[in-house]
């Protein structure tokens, strides 16, 4: 199946630890992105690669480290998990820029 | 204040009515892209425009430039089109989405 796939689905894991969610697309998409949900439902980016180099890194926890192996993978590491990273985190992908975006199932994280 | 509004915050509907999402931005966009949510969370792109209209089955959507506005449009709505739906502006100084609130649809039998 082409799609973005992001693992794992649900994670729970205790304040202070370090956790990476996974992220694949095999769309041949040169962009992928990083975006996280709140509890009130509202997206907002948190970091976009073009072609492995990062090109977009909004003001978040320097906590936070997406790491892109190659141009499929978008993988995000979380030190030092907080309270406060509790949220979905969803990633996409595109191709450039004016293209429609294809998103992935979404990480549920709960941080207790 | 937020740079993409979405109005209503909230919209329910009888089976078969006619539904009118609104999204109105203050930036300058490149595209603009209507989004689904399904309760269960996944997040599906209905529509991408960067001008006039476009339709899909029983859903249009329309944009205005010059007004800075686009409407998402549900024909004959149907209980399975209840969602969460997200209006997101590509803006034109960069390469990221800026997202509406969501509006939560709700279309009752």
């Amino acid at each position: 199946d082409t799609a973005v796939s992001q693992t794992p689905k649900y994670l729970v894991t205790q304040m202070g630890n370090d956790k990476s969610i996974k992220c694949e697309q095999n769309l041949g998409h040169d962009t992928m992105y990083w975006y996280k949900q709140d509890s009130k439902k509202f997206l907002k980016i948190m970091f976009s690669y073009n072609n492995k180099e990062l090109i977009i890194n909004e003001t978040v926890p320097n906590r936070f480290s997406p790491k892109s192996p190659d141009k499929a993978h978008l993988n995000l590491h979380i030190n030092s998990l907080e309270l406060g990273d509790s949220a979905v985190y969803f990633c996409a992908s595109a191709r450039g820029t004016i293209r429609g975006y294809t998103f992935g199932s979404g990480t549920r994280l709960t941080v207790v | 204040k937020n740079e993409v509004e979405q109005s209503p915050q909230n919209l329910t509907a009888q089976e078969g009515e006619f539904i009118t999402i609104n999204c109105s931005y203050s930036v300058g966009i490149s595209a603009l892209h209507w989004l689904q949510q399904h309760p269960g969370g996944g997040i599906v792109s209905l529509f991408m425009l960067s001008s006039g209209k476009k339709k899909h089955g029983r859903l249009i959507a329309t944009i205005n430039i010059q007004e800075k506005h686009s409407s998402l449009h549900i024909t004959a709505s149907h209980p399975r089109d209840s969602a969460v739906y997200i209006c997101a502006v590509l803006e034109t100084s960069g390469s990221r989405l800026t997202f509406g609130e969501g509006t939560q649809l709700t279309v009752n039998p």
